[in-house]
C-alpha cells in the first residue's frame, strides 16, 4: 500500500524558518514532490527530489532520505504570501509512468 | 503558453444526478490525471489518461469515469451523484515519460451536491 504522512497545521512567524515534514511508505519509488496550494487556487510545482541529498532554490530547500522514507521542505525567510498548504506527492514506480500520490497537505500559516 | 482550463468552475447538483466536467490540458502535453480533493482526504487519485487510453486507476467507484479525446482533451462523469461527492476536482497535465515530470494543474472544478 501507499502511506504519505505530513502534520495537518503549522505556524510560523513572517522572517523566521519553518521545516515541513513527509514521510513515506510506498511499493516503490522514483521521485519525490512538493507543491504549494493557495487557497481556492490550483497547486503549483516547487521541487523535485529523486536522490538523497538537499536541493535548494531560492527561499525554498527539498532534503530526500530514502533510506528513511523521508522528506522535508525548508521555507527561509517566511513572508505572509508563503500562508498556503504544502504538498508532500510521491511517484510510485510499478512500471512506466505512474500517477503522483498525494498526502493530504500542510496549512502553514504566516504571522506578523 | 495557455495553463491548464477546467470548466466549469463552480457547479451545484442535485443527489442522484449526474455531471460532467471538462479538461483542457498544456498544448503538447498527452497526460492528464484527475483528482479529487477533499478537507479530510486530501488529494486523491481518480484516473490517469494517456493519449485515448486509460493508465492508471485510483479507488473510486464505477460511478466515476472519464475519457480522452485525440486532441487530449479530457472530461470526467459522476453519475448518481450523492452528497459525499462534493469536493474540488482538479485535472493536472503533463508531457509522457520521464519520472520527474512535473504535473500542472487546472484551477479545479468546485462541485456541490445539495
Amino acid at each position: 500500500g501507499q502511506n504519505i504522512d505530513q502534520p495537518t497545521e503549522m505556524t510560523a512567524t513572517e522572517g523566521a524558518i519553518v521545516q515541513i515534514n513527509c514521510t513515506y511508505q510506498t511499493s516503490g519509488f522514483n521521485g519525490l514532490f512538493w507543491y504549494q496550494q493557495h487557497a481556492g487556487e490550483a497547486p503549483t510545482f516547487l521541487s523535485y527530489n529523486v536522490l538523497d541529498g538537499l536541493e535548494e532554490k531560492g527561499r525554498f530547500s527539498s532534503f530526500l532520505s530514502r533510506s528513511k522514507g523521508y522528506s522535508y521542505l525548508l521555507l527561509k525567510e517566511l513572508q505572509m504570501k508563503d500562508s498556503a498548504s504544502y504538498l508532500c506527492a510521491v511517484r510510485d514506480f510499478h512500471s512506466g509512468n505512474t500517477p503522483l500520490v498525494f498526502g493530504k497537505g500542510t496549512r502553514l500559516s504566516v504571522i506578523a | 503558453k495557455a495553463g491548464v482550463t477546467q470548466t466549469p468552475r463552480y457547479l451545484i447538483k442535485t443527489r442522484g444526478q449526474q455531471v460532467t466536467l471538462s479538461c483542457s490540458p498544456i498544448s503538447g502535453h498527452r497526460s492528464v490525471s484527475w483528482y479529487q480533493q477533499t478537507p479530510g482526504q486530501g488529494l486523491q487519485f481518480l484516473f490517469e489518461y494517456f493519449s485515448e487510453t486509460q493508465r492508471n486507476k485510483g479507488n473510486f467507484p464505477g460511478r466515476f469515469s472519464g475519457r480522452q479525446f485525440s486532441n487530449s482533451r479530457s472530461e470526467m462523469n459522476v453519475s448518481t451523484l450523492e452528497l459525499g461527492d462534493s469536493a474540488l476536482y482538479l485535472c493536472a497535465s503533463s508531457l509522457a515519460g520521464a519520472p520527474n515530470t512535473e504535473a500542472f494543474f487546472g484551477q479545479g472544478t468546485r462541485l456541490t451536491v445539495v
